[in-house]
């Protein structure tokens, strides 16, 4: 089984913090995903990476960076933590158009 | 853009009530349609999943889904529903290629013993 793996799963950061969230799959997948998770607002992708340092955005961007310097590893950022940054974060990854497999995911809170 | 309706929010059953959830999509070409679960405190994962051929697809814990293309729709299916299939579900998307899903809102089921 394709196991994805977030590095954390409740995070406390204070207001300009910068935070990293760290994702790592298993399975040699080519795409993957952050997203976050808002009761009533469902998922909302904010960024998606088909290859090693290749980046597109997502629905929601803002206050957010991603790297991707190795296949396995997804990383977003938060360059200065916002209050309304304070979400469920999930990390999936897939095999082309196949199902995604999703990560535990991080609650990070904003202080 | 593509979009994903699921049409219940919320909703509540008792044990052996038969669900049926619906999704819409609006895209009229090639789909590929997934259902995700998530269990209270637990990650999504995928129910069932429709790539091509019979529209009527199984998948886990007895749960099923109709294709019906001329209905843009994909609406999933329990004939007897558990206090254990208690969670939210998602409806999902990959049209025209792309590989990046569209979600719907979520539906939230809580089910009474």
């Amino acid at each position: 089984d394709v196991k994805v793996t977030q590095s954390s799963r409740y995070l406390v950061k204070r207001t300009g913090e910068k935070v990293f969230l760290e994702c790592v799959q298993d399975m040699d997948h080519e795409n993957m995903f952050w997203y976050r998770q808002d009761p009533g607002l469902g998922l909302r992708l904010i960024y998606f990476s088909y290859d090693v340092k290749m980046k597109e955005k997502g629905d929601i961007p803002e206050g957010y960076s991603v790297s991707r310097e190795k296949k396995e590893r997804f990383s977003l950022i938060l360059e200065s933590a916002s209050t309304n940054q304070t979400s469920m974060y999930l990390c999936a990854s897939s095999l082309l158009q196949g199902y995604d497999t999703f990560g535990s995911g991080t609650r990070l809170t904003v202080v | 853009a593509q979009s994903v309706s699921q049409h219940n929010h919320h909703v509540i059953l008792s044990e052996a009530a038969s669900l049926e959830l619906g999704c819409n999509y609006s895209y009229g070409g090639t789909v590929n349609l997934f259902w995700y679960v998530q269990y209270p405190g637990q990650h999504l994962q995928l129910l069932l999943k429709y790539f091509s051929g019979d529209p009527l697809v199984k998948g886990i814990k007895g749960f099923e889904a109709e294709f019906i293309k001329s209905k843009f729709s994909f609406n999933l299916r329990k004939p007897s529903v558990q206090w254990s299939d208690t969670a939210e579900y998602f409806c999902a998307v990959k049209s025209g290629g792309s590989y990046i899903p569209t979600f719907g809102r979520g539906t939230s089921l809580i089910v009474h013993p």
